[in-house]
């Protein structure tokens, strides 16, 4: 496609449900991030994948966190039993990972546990 | 480790007047990349501009300038003749470069607020 592409938009889930956050990036970039953003707050950096690896994911909060990329493109972030804390917008972002190449965004998930 | 300060959390100006967004960072690596984002109230990440730590000059895009100072570790964001519609959380962000390493990090933030 032709930009970064998050589903869903929207998602309300009740505590202690699991949910899978799908990110589809720009075709052909090799780095794909996840990050969370609280309301008002900045970009909490999560995970970054480099090909199907993940040679940083630090950033994840706990062990309820998890990310997978397949095939060199589509990523999805679960969260297992999920808490209210929880709650935020989650960002993906690819690059092409080169120098002088930016990292181009999606819109975004806003995740509201219940 | 990599590590990106923005230490002013709010900003005002004026409209038509400039303003500076601070930015520092912290790495060890040579290869690196320094770029702002701004976020509007809807939401979306908007690139401003790039700055590569081997590029000799400042970048510039438009009303958008990035002084770099290398020694300092310094990349701060100019704004000239401010509008109304550069209100928007501002971000500075760091990618490496190294050993195809690319991770990306952000500052907190600025919040720019441009009154008329």
């Amino acid at each position: 496609g032709a930009g970064v592409s998050q589903s869903p938009s929207n998602k309300v889930t009740e505590k202690g449900k699991d949910v899978e956050l799908r990110c589809d990036p720009i075709s052909g970039h090799t780095a794909l991030y996840w990050y969370r953003q609280s309301l008002g707050q900045g970009l909490e950096f999560l995970i970054y994948f480099q090909g199907n690896s993940a040679p940083d994911k630090s950033g994840l909060p706990s062990d309820r966190f998890s990310a997978e990329r397949t095939g060199g493109s589509v990523s999805t972030l679960t969260i297992q039993r999920t808490q209210q804390e929880d709650s935020a917008v989650y960002l993906c972002a690819s690059s092409g990972g080169q120098p002088h190449t930016e990292a181009f965004f999606g819109q975004g998930t806003r995740l509201t546990v219940v | 480790a990599q590590k990106i300060t923005q230490t002013q959390p709010g900003m005002f100006v004026q409209e038509k007047e400039a303003v500076t967004l601070d930015c520092t960072y912290d790495t060890s690596d040579q290869s690196y990349g320094l770029f702002w984002y701004k976020q509007p109230s809807s939401g979306e990440m908007i690139f401003l501009i790039y700055q590569g730590s081997y590029d000799e000059q400042n970048a510039t895009e438009g009303r958008y300038s990035l002084n770099f100072q290398k020694a300092r570790k310094s990349a701060n964001l100019v704004i000239s003749a401010s509008q109304l519609g550069d209100s928007a959380m501002y971000f500075c962000a760091m990618m490496r470069f190294s050993g195809g390493y690319n991770k990306l990090i952000f500052g907190a933030g600025t919040r720019l607020a441009v009154h008329p």
